[in-house]
């Protein structure tokens, strides 16, 4: 099984700033990574597809790079809204596998 | 609008059994893949089982293979997962999801339900 390492658990930062939040496969995925954001009590929202794809209607404040074993979710300018819990998803093989979540907070 | 909807959760002793559903609207559903997805109390997020638009192709998680069977109608535009020999450790929150350009799951899940929950306890 493919093990997905999300780093860092919790993040807290003002509004306005960059937030970075990275996910390391156990072995190579190519792009096939998609990044979930979820609020509480509430269903995730798919964000990012095949590593760096923006969803339609997902701000453009939210960006995703990376292919193999390192990828990263990125919030340029951090809102009050974009408190949540961000999860990485490997797509390559099953069975489908998920980071352990990255908790982002306003300080 | 395009809407996945769960029910069936309860609370249910442990070896006992549940059937979950996902009434899926809005859209084709015979055209897409389906997968359901589990959440712990306070925990992360569980990929459960998977199945391709014509039930050519079916995934289960190790946790829950040979207990829980994934199964669709797509005459009837539903989704379903028979749970078998529950455990205390499958009680969560259900929840179903599309892929969103099958057969390409690099494209990640769009839509989902929003939920439906399994508790397993005497």
């Amino acid at each position: 099984d493919i093990q997905m390492t999300q780093s860092p658990s919790s993040v807290s930062a003002s509004v306005g700033d960059r937030v970075t939040i990275t996910c390391r496969a156990s072995q190579g995925i190519s792009s096939w990574l998609a990044w979930y954001q979820q609020k509480p009590g509430k269903a995730p929202k798919l964000l990012i597809y095949a590593a760096s794809g923006l969803q339609s209607g997902v701000p453009s404040r939210f960006s995703g790079s990376g292919s193999g074993t390192d990828f990263t979710l990125t919030i340029s300018s951090l809102q009050p809204e974009d408190c949540a819990t961000y999860y990485c998803q490997q797509a390559h093989s099953f069975p489908l596998t998920f980071g352990g979540g990255t908790k982002v907070e306003i300080k | 609008q395009v809407q996945l909807v769960e029910s069936g959760g309860n609370l249910v002793k442990p070896g006992g059994s549940l059937r979950l559903s996902c009434a899926a609207s809005g859209f084709t559903f015979s055209d897409y893949y389906m997968s359901w997805i589990r959440q712990a109390p306070g925990k992360g997020l569980e990929w459960v089982s998977y199945i391709s638009s014509s039930n050519f192709t079916i995934h289960y998680a190790d946790s829950v293979k040979g207990r829980f069977t994934i199964s669709r109608d797509n005459a009837k535009n539903s989704l379903y997962l028979q749970m078998n020999s529950l455990r205390a450790e499958d009680t969560a929150v259900y929840y179903c999801a599309r892929d969103q350009f099958p057969p390409n799951p690099e494209y990640g899940m769009d839509v989902w339900g929003q939920g439906t929950t399994v508790t397993v306890s005497s």
